[in-house]
């Protein structure tokens, strides 16, 4: 089993519909999450960070983490083709001492006008 | 402006050569990865370092190399002995292990 599962898509919506993407885990030791957009042959971007439980919100994003279900969410609100891209999802048991991240392998998300 | 710089954005390599990847930050950050990335793969850890002076192996570090002489600085040579170099490499920071990490704009290596 996998560290961290993510549904590779691709996920095809309308211009303007909210987007859901998620990913599950194993370990119950992951306390710091992120959500990258990587564009074609571009390095992943940093859109969220969360530590531990909750909801983040920023602009258009929100990031929301359950970790008594090992589940974690990102929504995209008033989607824009700007939008389409891969979404990664990491993981990690802390911010010191080597705590490595795990990563997703994406979900690819194509957003039409 | 701060960041991730990796050079140069595309490479080729005739097989049987060693090539070395850039990979220069100027986030004063402590830690700096190495990820390889392959179609409908997920980033895979080749080497990562802690601090100056310091690097780790990760999960596929076999056929690569790394030095960590500089803060700023974390070059990656891949060599003769990596059986399969064609990849998109990327070049990571974070101020320390398992923070939030930053990432360049990727090296395609392509052997021809």
């Amino acid at each position: 089993q996998k560290e961290v599962e993510q549904d590779p898509g691709p996920l095809s919506v309308p211009e303007g519909a909210i987007v859901s993407l998620n990913c599950t885990y194993s370990n119950s030791a992951f306390q710091y999450f992120m959500w990258y957009r990587q564009y074609s042959r571009k390095g992943p971007e940093l859109l969220m960070y969360t530590y531990s439980s909750g909801n983040k919100e920023d602009g258009r994003f929100t990031a929301q983490v359950d970790k008594s279900s090992k589940y974690i969410s990102l929504f995209i609100r008033d989607s824009q083709p700007s939008d389409s891209a891969t979404y990664l999802c990491a993981m990690s048991a802390g911010a010191y001492n080597f705590n490595k991240f795990y990563f997703g392998s994406g979900t690819k998300l194509n957003v039409k006008p | 402006d701060g960041g991730i710089t990796q050079s140069p954005k595309y490479l080729f390599r005739k097989e049987g050569q060693n090539v070395t990847l850039s990979c220069e930050q100027n986030l004063n950050h402590d830690a700096m990865y190495w990820y390889r990335q392959d179609p409908g793969q997920g980033l895979r850890l080749i080497y990562y370092s802690q601090i100056v002076n310091d690097f780790q192996k990760g999960d596929i570090a076999e056929g690569y190399s790394v030095s960590r002489e500089k803060k700023e600085s974390f070059p990656l040579t891949v060599t003769s002995a990596q059986k399969n170099p064609t990849a998109f490499y990327l070049c990571a920071s974070s101020i320390s292990t398992g923070a939030e990490a930053f990432f360049g704009q990727g090296t395609r290596l392509t052997v021809v």
